[in-house]
């Protein structure tokens, strides 16, 4: 089987744009999550979207939202963006809600 | 946020050695843990799994040991290899706010010498 897919694999956006990041999951997976990793704060849990809807949300401000289609692909915006969302940007998937397999991320840096 | 990452710990072998990782857990009714690679410029690589009613489980040069009474987990890597050279992860699947998630460690940084 493929593994998880991400697209873009990196991206420069400015203050103030908003970025839409991509995740296909491994075939079958119907989980979908995103992580946030930093290296002062390390993988910090986003949210996760099974069948189309938000299952689990992390403590991150209402700029960062995901979506999940059909096909279980998912993406996750970030509006308004501020520097400190640089970061790489992980998304894995499962299909029991526990072992999760990550995809190799979107480095998103904001300038 | 849920999980800590502020100073990574970094453990030195050398090659051949055995390698031993530690993480200690916070969430006494976690019940499953994951061990994750992570090299550079990739994504976490799940590597072994062990559930709350075991102790030990052992996978290809890789075993993990789970204390419960302590909240302690550990990797143990076998005749450490160069390409082992990564961050290690310990996650526990907990349940926080009400809702089942993954928790990760702050990781560990293992470095191999030749």
């Amino acid at each position: 089987k493929a593994g998880v897919t991400q697209t873009p694999r990196y991206l420069i956006k400015t203050r103030g744009q908003q970025v839409t990041l991509s995740c296909s999951p491994i075939s079958g997976h119907r989980s979908v999550s995103w992580y946030q990793q930093t290296p002062g704060q390390g993988l910090q849990f986003l949210f996760e979207y099974f069948s189309e809807t938000q299952r689990n949300k992390g403590n991150f401000p209402g700029r960062f939202s995901g979506r999940q289609f059909s096909n279980s692909r998912s993406e996750m915006n970030v509006s308004t963006l501020e520097l400190g969302d640089s970061a790489l940007y992980l998304c894995a998937s499962s299909s029991n809600q526990e072992t999760q397999y990550f995809g190799p991320g979107t480095r998103l840096l904001v300038l | 946020g849920e999980s800590v990452g502020l100073h990574l710990p970094t453990l030195s072998v050398q090659e051949g050695d055995n390698s031993i990782i530690n993480c200690a857990y916070s969430n006494s009714a976690s019940d499953y843990f994951i061990w994750y690679k992570q090299e550079s410029g990739k994504g976490p690589q799940f590597i072994i799994d062990i559930r709350s009613n075991m102790d030990k489980r052992q996978g290809q040069r890789v075993t993990v040991l789970l204390n419960k009474t302590v909240k302690h987990l550990s990797l143990q890597i076998a005749a450490t290899q160069p390409g082992d050279s990564a961050v290690y992860f310990c996650a526990e699947m907990g349940v926080i706010q009400g809702a089942q998630k993954l928790v990760f460690g702050q990781g560990t940084r293992l470095t191999i010498n030749p």
